[in-house]
């Protein structure tokens, strides 16, 4: 079955860098492309970019200078790399798989907290 | 960037009562838009795409309209685990934008 598992660091100092690991199983990266969703506690979720299925990339261009993303297909992992991170960082990063109708599945999200 | 205007933030409602939510898109999404319900410490699940089709295995009392850049989440016959966060999101243009959500409160 389609799965979708996030792994990182729960604590992040400020100015540091965030690096975050999507790892999928029941699907192919190079079949369905998949994004990253933030979602601060309390409020509504932000979507942060994508890796296509072809290898492209989008971005949120309220991020992009910070934002990077990336894949390793022979180890069905997309990645996350963000920099100079804040404490309006902190929030769960969820990976998703995207249809072209909308997010069909969703990891369980990692919590993430900046904070010295 | 495409700003999706939810409401309301919260309501209340009765067991098998019918309660409306409401997205209104900043401009055209040409009904590029989903529904998610998420419940409390757990990820969002799409219940609605394309503005008003149903995903596979969601019940049918869960329905979606369209009317302009007016998107409608009406959910018929509350039951008590609809007990949730529902949020829009439209996919029609980068970045996608979701709403601020609607948390829905059985009595």
């Amino acid at each position: 079955q389609v799965q979708l598992k996030e792994s990182g660091p729960g604590l992040v100092q400020p100015s540091e860098t965030l690096s975050l690991t999507c790892t999928v199983s029941g699907f192919s990266l190079t079949s369905y492309s998949v994004s990253w969703v933030r979602q601060p506690s309390g409020k509504g979720p932000e979507w942060m970019g994508r890796m296509w299925y072809d290898g492209d990339t989008a971005y949120n261009s309220a991020l992009k200078s910070r934002l990077s993303i990336s894949r390793d297909t022979s180890k069905n992992q997309v990645f996350l790399k963000m920099n100079s991170l804040q404490t309006d960082d902190t929030g769960t990063y969820y990976c998703t798989r995207d249809q072209t109708e909308g997010i069909d599945y969703w990891g369980q999200g990692v919590m993430v907290t900046v904070s010295s | 960037d495409i700003q999706m205007t939810q409401s309301p933030a919260s309501l209340s409602a009765s067991l098998g009562e019918t309660v409306t939510i409401e997205c209104l898109a900043s401009e055209d999404i040409y009904s590029n838009l989903a529904w998610y319900q998420q419940k409390p410490g757990k990820s969002p699940q799409l219940l609605i795409y394309d503005a008003s089709s149903l995903q596979d295995g969601v019940p049918s009392r869960f329905s979606g309209s369209e009317s302009g850049t007016q998107y409608s989440l009406e959910i018929n016959s509350l039951q008590s685990e609809d007990a949730a966060t529902y949020f829009c999101q439209q996919h029609h243009d980068y970045p996608f934008t979701f709403g601020s959500g609607t948390k829905l409160e059985i009595k």
